[in-house]
């Protein structure tokens, strides 16, 4: 079975901190994602990886980053929390061409 | 730019029938639909590549019209199981898979 791992399923920090949600695959695949998940708004795409340190923004980069130095992982960074940044956050992968597989989700809560 | 679904929400009675569209503003290499229960991740149904193609499994089957942009998924004789929110993603990028989602379509099935 295709696993993508989450680090954490909860969080809650500080608006200023600098936040970092870890996703790793175990599947070998070329396409890793972020999305955030509002009530209303679907998933949007923050960022996405098509290789090792490739990388595209998606439509909702503003205050956010990404790194990707091995294929497995992909990590997802908030420079400066803000209360805006509350959010469920949803990590996928996928081989191109194929259906992607998700992570079980980091519901971030920024206070 | 997020693809727009529609209907926003259905509800049904068991055994009914349901249709949910897809439809983008930019030229698609392939359509992807997926179904979230609440609480879990997102779970991949099938994707449509670029070609007009059909498919289908179970009761469950989508059309891709890459003339208007435009796919629809189609339930039929809807079970209590394929209650859920279902979300088309779409790639309007053929080198590399950007998957961009819909707002989502919630469908509940009642008894």
């Amino acid at each position: 079975d295709v696993k993508v791992t989450q680090s954490s399923r909860y969080l809650v920090k500080r608006t200023g901190e600098k936040v970092f949600l870890e996703c790793v695959q175990d599947m070998d695949h070329e396409n890793m994602f972020w999305y955030r998940q509002d009530p209303g708004l679907g998933l949007r795409l923050i960022y996405f990886s098509y290789d090792v340190k490739m990388k595209e923004k998606g439509d909702i980069p503003e205050g956010y980053s990404v790194s990707r130095e091995k294929k497995e992982r992909f990590s997802l960074i908030l420079e400066s929390a803000s209360t805006n940044q509350t959010s469920m956050y949803l990590c996928a992968s996928s081989f191109f061409g194929k259906g992607a597989f998700f992570g079980q989700g980091t519901r971030l809560t920024v206070v | 730019q997020q693809p727009v679904q529609s209907p926003q929400a259905v509800i049904l009675r068991e055994g009914e029938d349901a249709v949910i569209n897809c439809s983008s503003s930019k030229a698609l290499y392939s359509v992807h639909w997926y179904r979230q229960k609440h609480g879990e991740a997102p779970v991949f149904l099938m994707i449509l590549l670029k070609g007009g193609e059909q498919k289908g499994h179970d009761k469950i089957s989508a059309s891709f019209n890459e003339k208007k942009q435009q796919s629809s998924l189609y339930l039929t004789a809807s079970q209590l199981s394929y209650s859920g929110t279902y979300f088309c993603g779409t790639d309007a990028s053929r080198g590399a898979q950007k998957l961009v989602f819909g707002q989502g379509t919630r469908l509940t099935i009642n008894p």
